[in-house]
């Protein structure tokens, strides 16, 4: 059972274009993580949400946390090439072991 | 600093053999953890440690499959009768108590095909 969806799981757009990717559970996080995985490597932590309404900015990628933490988004602001890759998030359920629980990802391709 | 290294990158075996996975986790972390990521999935958890025993095992898929990590640092997946299935990417992470919200830095992972 997948306990984290992930929407879309595919995303191809033109440089400049803004685009969102959601992560929506049924379960309640303790926190939330976003990674970004490229070919061959392992997913590089972008950032963590913790607290329910949580906005985060990392340039341009913002990141939300629902107000009832069993959600979250990602919104990219004018995509840039560099920015194609798997973005996966994954949380840690409330109450449970500290093991991550992932979404399947969504690929993002930015066309230059 | 050193990020944490796993070997071989890859390995490729036939059907029924035995191979051994190892993660060198970042120094000092004192947790690790082990996932499985097939193609087109996110990682799936396998085994987490807490400093040498085995906190979490909950995701082992069946009795071929165990870790050790004897002194605290190193650890080895070790899978026994590979099968087909068994083909994926294993990647290790570690973490400090230190690091806040259980924040997990990753290998590159081992891609295993089982032949």
């Amino acid at each position: 059972t997948q306990l984290l969806e992930q929407s879309p799981q595919f995303l191809s757009i033109q440089e400049g274009e803004n685009l969102t990717v959601y992560c929506n559970s049924s379960s309640v996080f303790s926190s939330l993580q976003w990674y970004r995985q490229e070919p061959g490597e392992g997913p590089v932590l972008l950032v963590t949400v913790v607290t329910g309404g949580e906005v985060k900015k990392l340039k341009r990628l913002t990141f939300q946390f629902g107000d009832a933490r069993k959600d979250s988004s990602l919104h990219i602001t004018a995509a840039q090439p560099g920015d194609t890759g798997l973005y996966l998030c994954a949380g840690v359920t409330q109450g449970g072991s500290e093991k991550l629980v992932f979404g399947k990802g969504t690929k993002l391709t930015v066309n230059p | 600093g050193a990020g944490v290294s796993q070997t071989p990158s890859n390995k490729v075996t036939e059907k029924g053999k035995y191979v051994e996975l190892r993660c060198d986790p970042i120094s000092g972390h004192t947790a690790l953890y082990w996932y499985r990521q097939s193609l087109g999935q996110g990682p799936e958890f396998l085994i987490y440690f807490q400093g040498t025993g085995a906190a979490d095992d909950s995701g082992l898929p069946n009795d071929r499959f165990f870790a050790v990590r004897p002194e605290g640092s190193v650890s080895t997946l070790k899978i026994q009768r590979t099968e087909r299935g068994d083909s994926a990417v294993y990647l290790c992470a570690s973490s400090s108590t230190g690091i806040q919200y259980n924040e997990q830095f990753f290998g590159p992972g081992t891609r295993l095909t089982v032949l």
